[in-house]
């Protein structure tokens, strides 16, 4: 079955400091999309990443980057001179199995950063 | 380019009472999907609605229905209403199945 495990429940960082959340994944899929969300204390949550199964290169976008090691099943997710404003709970999200149409998201690592 | 809205913000049921949730999709998403998210839980599937037609539905209780309009708006109602169905209610639409999931800011709703 599909499952996300975000083993970390909570982080606390000082600002300027990097920070990686952990995400480990299961799947039956030979090829899936995995994605990234930000859930700030507005409730909505943000999107920030797909990345598709067969492309496993890292990818960075500004502070943030994404290490995808498929032989592991992880997708971490690391901010750089993390911020305040970073802080927000994050999810990691995988397909569900049946159809790419609804997400299966982890339980969130709440990132607080202070100042 | 308007993002996805729901109403209301909050809303305090009664146990047993029933409640309607409302969702706009962002312009031009023609799949609407909801969500529920207990505290500090993820998000948890309940259905996906596709041209007006629900095309998966999530582990919950025929109680929680929906209906997706011609405009691509949608509702969830949920009828006789339970303590745990206190939660973030999300709507989230996509320009296509598979495509990003684009979120709206939630209703809170409390049953007590």
């Amino acid at each position: 079955a599909q499952k996300v495990t975000q083993a970390q429940t909570e982080i606390s960082v000082v600002e300027k400091e990097d920070v990686t959340l952990d995400c480990v994944y299961e799947t039956r899929d030979t090829t899936y999309y995995l994605f990234w969300y930000k859930q700030p204390p507005s409730g909505e949550l943000v999107f920030l990443i797909r990345r598709n199964s067969f492309d496993e290169q890292n990818e960075i976008s500004g502070r943030y980057s994404w290490n995808f090691q498929k032989s592991t099943s992880s997708f971490n997710f690391t901010i750089t001179a993390s911020q305040v404003v970073d802080s927000a709970v994050y999810f990691c999200a995988l397909p569900g199995m049946d159809s790419s149409y609804k997400l299966i998201f982890g339980s969130g690592t709440r990132l607080l950063v202070r100042p | 380019e308007t993002g996805v809205t729901q109403s209301p913000t909050h809303l305090i049921k009664t146990r047993g009472q029933q409640v309607t949730l409302r969702c706009s999709s962002q312009s031009g998403h023609n799949t609407v999907s909801w969500y529920q998210q207990a505290l500090g839980q993820g998000p948890q599937f309940i259905f996906q609605y596709y041209r007006e037609e629900e095309n998966g539905r999530g582990n919950f209780p025929p109680r929680f229905s929906g209906l997706q309009f011609p405009n691509y708006s949608s509702e969830l109602n949920v009828n006789a209403l339970e303590l745990d169905d206190s939660a973030l209610y999300l709507c989230a639409s996509s320009l296509q199945r598979g495509s990003p999931l684009h979120f709206g800011n939630g209703t809170r709703l409390t049953v007590t």
